[in-house]
């Protein structure tokens, strides 16, 4: 399963565009990159999934460039209530659809 | 349509009680997760299951014990509780569909082993 490596904590303010990268090198041909959410005392939320190129829902955008060792999750004009932990994961869709976490990321939104 | 329900939402125990924990999906999914969640980490998956009747391991399994009975139902025990097992533990569920991989969490329960 691939690992993925992603910044610990970002700060933004109400407003700004935020982009969160995750790096990925060992990912597979049929594996797939998942975004998720967490808000404490909260199980995660799903909110994106790609293959490559981009991906956007009413939610977020996710790139993925040509090599696929790298995505960004892009949240637009954030609010205080996008404060949260997002966690990049890899996928596969094979029979074994284990899903491996790391640490995530801890997005601060400021006022 | 209630998703991922899990029972209890807080529960503690003393050391060496047993318990299970019990997760419900409406959805009809095939796969099965049990996570546990402690404080600053990631989830850590404990075990899981691919269908009905099946179950593995995930990174975590010692002290723990599963169940697949039925499709709806995915059950965690506990034989001997111990203060390492205190930790939030979330169950998740996913359908085999090719190319999917959004899973759905229950909203977790609190275990405090005391």
């Amino acid at each position: 399963l691939a690992k993925t490596t992603q910044p610990i904590s970002m700060d933004s303010y109400e407003g700004q565009e935020v982009n969160i990268t995750c790096s990925h090198n060992n990912i597979a041909t049929n594996d797939y990159i998942t975004w998720y959410q967490q808000f404490p005392s909260q199980g995660p939320r799903f909110i994106i999934q790609g293959y490559k190129t981009k991906v956007t829902n009413e939610v977020a955008s996710l790139f993925i460039p040509a090599d696929r060792k790298s995505s960004t999750l892009s949240l637009p004009r954030v609010s205080l209530s996008d404060t949260a932990v997002y966690y990049c994961l890899v996928v596969g869709t094979g029979n074994n659809r284990k899903l491996i976490w790391g640490l995530g990321t801890s997005l601060a939104v400021n006022p | 349509n209630a998703g991922v329900t899990q029972t209890p939402k807080f529960r503690v125990l003393k050391t060496g009680q047993s318990m299970t924990l019990l997760c419900a999906q409406d959805m009809n999914h095939e796969y099965m997760y049990w996570y546990r969640q402690d404080p600053g980490m990631g989830l850590r998956l404990i075990h899981y299951s691919v269908g009905e009747g099946t179950t593995a391991k995930g990174e975590v399994p010692d002290g723990y014990n599963v169940s697949r009975l039925k499709k709806q139902n995915f059950l965690l025990g506990l034989e001997s509780a111990a203060p390492s097992q205190t930790s939030v533990y979330f169950c998740a569920s996913s359908p085999k569909a090719a190319g999917w991989t959004e899973a759905f969490f229950g909203q977790g329960t609190r275990l405090t082993v005391v």
